[in-house]
């Protein structure tokens, strides 16, 4: 199947900092990519829909602000977590779908990113 | 709106034997249904799913799923387990309008030897 990058895998920052993820499809173009956030043992929460050449779509209750998402071109998405504060640790997943022509495109992951504040 | 729900936190099957995870949902017109597998401190990965056409759906690694409209439900299912099978399952659903994809809470599989 398709290929998800994600980098870093593994992120530790001190508290007040930003932390960036990269999200890129590798061997697909991706006009649509998804974030979510992961706590342990619980299920993904869909963050944002981030739309190539576009602003992103935020879920209710995420702040635009706080989660910075750039999707620059076909086959990356960035999302930035500023002024990173402990209670934002958790693992982020990103993922992107594959149209294959307009199909129905099952959506590929990333192996996600584990952020630790400090 | 839509939603999935997996009524089982955990799921313990010795290994060999067959299993189930159970999955129902709920969305306005067709649905289209996933079933993903995550093991730990890892991304997911795709098993299989239904858009429309039969009803059993087989998938990776020995994996199935049965579609039941009149259920509202989408069960995954194995013949036989492997060890290698306990990780955490999630089932999805996705309109067909191609919006956004929903999980259900995830199952926990454990498999003994």
């Amino acid at each position: 199947g398709a290929v998800v990058s994600q980098h870093p895998s593994w992120v530790i920052c001190k508290s007040g900092t930003s932390v960036k993820i990269e999200c890129r499809s590798l061997d697909f173009q991706a006009t649509t990519m998804f974030w979510y956030r992961q706590f342990p043992k619980q299920s993904l929460m869909l963050m944002a829909t981030s739309n190539e050449g576009s602003k992103a779509t935020y879920e209710q209750g995420v702040e635009k602000d706080k989660f910075l998402i750039n999707h620059a071109s076909l086959t990356l998405s960035t999302l930035t977590v500023t002024s990173a504060h402990p209670e934002d640790s958790s693992f982020y997943i990103c993922s992107a779908r594959d149209w294959q022509g307009g199909g129905s495109g099952e959506l590929f992951f990333g192996e996600g990113s584990r952020l630790t504040v400090l | 709106a839509q939603s999935v729900a997996q009524p089982e936190d955990q799921v313990n099957v010795a290994e060999g034997n067959p299993l189930t995870v159970k999955c129902t949902y709920s969305v306005s017109g067709n649905p289209y249904l996933f079933w993903y597998v995550q093991y730990p401190n890892r991304g997911l990965q795709f098993l299989l799913k239904y858009i429309t056409g039969d009803n059993l759906v087989k998938g990776s690694y020995g994996f199935e799923a049965e579609f039941n409209k009149s259920q509202t439900s989408f069960h995954l299912k194995k013949p036989s387990a492997l060890v290698s099978d306990s990780a955490l399952y999630f089932c999805a659903v996705r309109d067909s309008q191609g919006g956004k994809l929903i999980f259900g809470q995830g199952t926990e599989l454990s498999v003994k030897p």
